[in-house]
């Protein structure tokens, strides 16, 4: 079975452009969820969606937006792009939008490069 | 959002078991304690979560402190693949935030 796929794998943009990643989740799964991880730090939390509405929202600034399709895949959004924005952008997937019981699938990430 | 308090690194032999150690002092009644690890150039993966009980899988094992404000993740027998940074969350079970701290980095001597 397919896992998490994201897309691309890997993105140089230049300051003040806008950029779309891309996650689909493992079939069946409805959550999707996005973090950010910089160089040497842990993943953080942007957004969650599940069934197309939004659950969750991590203090990341308004630049930063996502939606979700019917089949559930999803995408993030990144207007405006600042050098700090570089990062991976992780993108995790559960059949249930609770933490807690489940466990979440990551995908390998999209390696955002902004210069 | 509890937070959990890790070393920055251990090393371990190969073939060794490893305790990993977490610290979540704050922890709430309502909150899953998961681990989760991330190998080199890889998303994180799960290994394990509980709530009061200790649990077993394939992977390792967790024990968990009668008060809950620790836990350890065992690894039975250390391998070269298991070399990664791993992680101790709590998730009070309403959503997917996992709040990440800068984990454990762990190295594994042949």
């Amino acid at each position: 079975d397919a896992g998490v796929t994201q897309s691309p794998t890997h993105l140089i943009k230049t300051r003040g452009q806008h950029v779309t990643l891309r996650c689909s989740p493992i079939s069946g799964h409805k959550s999707v969820s996005w973090y950010q991880q910089v160089l040497g730090q842990g993943p953080q939390f942007i957004f969650q969606y599940y069934e197309k509405e939004e659950r969750g929202r991590g203090n990341f600034p308004d630049r930063f937006s996502a939606r979700q399709f019917p089949n559930y895949s999803s995408e993030l959004n990144v207007n405006a792009l600042l050098l700090g924005d570089s990062a991976l952008y992780l993108c995790a997937s559960s059949s249930v939008p609770t933490g807690g019981l489940h466990e979440a699938f990551f995908g390998q990430g999209t390696r955002l490069t902004v210069v | 959002d509890a937070k959990t308090t890790q070393p920055n690194s251990m090393e371990s032999n190969e073939e060794e078991p490893v305790h990993l150690p977490c610290n979540h002092s704050t922890i709430s009644g309502t909150d899953y304690i998961h681990w989760y690890r991330q190998l080199p150039s890889q998303g994180p993966e799960y290994v394990i979560h509980g709530l009061t009980s200790n649990v077993n899988n394939r992977m390792a094992s967790l024990a968990i402190a009668e008060d809950r404000k620790s836990s350890t993740l065992i690894l039975h027998r250390a391998t070269l693949r298991d070399a990664a940074v791993y992680y101790c969350i709590l998730n009070e079970g309403y959503g997917q935030n996992f709040v990440f701290g800068p984990g454990t980095r762990l190295s594994v001597l042949p």
